[in-house]
């Protein structure tokens, strides 16, 4: 298996753009978690998704954040409109149980 | 605050010498984790403890469990300048189906 893979790697936009981030979780894995990282609040865990169904959104930061998983071989993570402390390294992970998460590569976003 | 702490923030040593990092948290767990984050890159899953065990190896790693004081350390005997990386402690409590990271070590090891 390839792992979890991430798209784009890289993202620069401007302030108020919608951007959209991809995930492909490893098959046959049931759990699905976006994360986010900032040298200030370290590894935050945003939303994570259960058999495709969202199972708790606490962590997404406000309205602007969205995500779905529409199967079970992809999932997106989607900030509109975008703003300069929405800079991060978005994560994506998936795990076959509650124990061990496998992190894809990141998504390194800049918003100027 | 986070569940997970980790301490120290950055250790510096050299080739071949040893490497502990610590790991304090709050609440009752399930098992508590440790992974590794090379610059650039997604965190790695390294080892495993669950909340019944004191004591874990897998080749040069060495976990400590010590529930009665809510901490957990690794050890990294014999280090290499290629396990420079930060190294994060998760911890899997009742709550949800979800890991709570702690703020991570930034380990180097110099050659």
């Amino acid at each position: 298996d390839a792992g979890v893979i991430q798209s784009p790697r890289h993202e620069v936009t401007e302030m108020g753009q919608e951007v959209t981030l991809r995930c492909k979780p490893i098959s046959g894995h049931d759990y699905l978690f976006w994360y986010r990282q900032t040298m200030m609040r370290g590894l935050e865990l945003l939303i994570y998704f259960n058999n495709n169904v969202p199972i708790d959104d606490s962590g997404m930061p406000e309205d602007r954040f969205s995500a779905k998983m529409p199967n079970a071989s992809f999932s997106t993570l989607k900030i509109q409109p975008s703003e300069p402390r929405d800079s991060a390294v978005y994560f994506c992970a998936s795990s076959l149980d509650r124990n061990i998460q496998y992190f894809g590569a990141g998504t390194r976003l800049s918003v100027l | 605050s986070q569940q997970g702490e980790e301490d120290p923030q950055a250790l510096s040593i050299q080739e071949g010498e040893n490497a502990t990092m610590n790991c304090s948290y709050k609440t009752s767990i399930n098992n508590l984790q440790w992974y590794r984050q090379n610059s650039g890159r997604g965190l790695v899953h390294l080892i495993l403890i669950r909340s019944n065990e004191r004591e874990k190896h897998s080749g040069r790693l060495r976990v400590t469990l010590d529930t009665s004081k809510k901490s957990s350390s690794l050890l990294i005997t014999a280090s290499r300048a290629a396990d420079t990386a930060s190294y994060f402690c998760a911890t899997d409590t009742n709550a949800g189906n979800m890991l709570t990271f702690g703020g991570g070590t930034r380990l180097m090891v110099k050659p």
